[in-house]
């Protein structure tokens, strides 16, 4: 149980486009989702968190307009790189919690964004 | 603000040795502790989790244990194999929200350790 879906797992865009990656608890509800960011041989760092239904909240140093959140419902949140530029080429991963605020957090396979 | 900080950084091993990873961390409001194992351009495969109110952990050849009140967690794997190969990461479960508003209980990671073992 507690499976979450990462999608795509890999993306190449141009520079000046925008790519969207989705996450999906597939058999169970989460309020909350955490996005994070893996630079190369560096550790994950997160960058917002996602509630279902109302605005995302963004950790120091992440721009909001830039990387755009959606958690439209229980089972779906979206990151979309807007204007995508070399500099955000990055390992993106998702979580999601299945229960309360101590339970363990699920991770997605993560996305590969590479921007040319 | 919780730091996590993981020793050694990288770490080789001939097969059949016993090893033990590294962790530490600042602020010992936690929910819990997480430790997760990352290959080369892969996700995170969660490996064992501790409770703040528990000691350890065991699951098959790994064993962690965790020390809150002095910030401390180790992961022992015994009798190591090649396909141990991978990053370590530990990550702990924040009680404290972020200065940004971050949801109390997102994961704050340690920059892992590389496990090589050698056949």
């Amino acid at each position: 149980g507690a499976v979450v879906s990462q999608h795509p797992s890999w993306v190449i865009c141009k520079s000046g486009t925008s790519v969207k990656i989705e996450c999906r608890s597939l058999d169970f509800q989460a309020t909350t989702m955490f996005w994070y960011r893996q630079f190369p041989k560096q550790s994950l760092m997160l960058m917002a968190t996602s509630n279902e239904g109302s605005k995302a909240t963004y950790e120091q140093g992440v721009e909001k307009d830039k990387f755009l959140i959606n958690h439209a419902s229980l089972t779906l949140s979206t990151l979309t790189v807007t204007s995508a530029h070399p500099e955000d080429s990055s390992f993106y991963i998702c979580s999601a919690r299945s229960g309360p605020v101590n339970s363990p957090l699920h991770f997605g396979n993560g996305t590969r964004l590479t921007v040319t | 603000k919780q730091e996590v900080t993981q020793i050694p950084a990288a770490l080789s091993v001939p097969e059949g040795e016993n090893l033990v990873l590294n962790c530490s961390f600042t602020d010992s409001a936690i929910y819990n502790l997480q430790w997760f194992r990352q290959d080369p351009g892969k996700g995170l495969t969660s490996l064992l989790l501790i409770q703040s109110s528990q000691r350890e952990q065991t699951s098959g050849r790994l064993n962690a244990s965790l020390d809150k009140s002095s910030g401390r967690s180790t992961l022992y794997i015994a009798a190591s194999q090649p396909g141990d190969s991978a990053t370590y990461l530990c990550a702990v479960s924040t009680i404290t929200p972020s200065d940004y508003g971050g949801s109390q209980g997102n994961l704050i990671f340690g920059k892992g350790t590389k496990l090589s073992v050698k056949p």
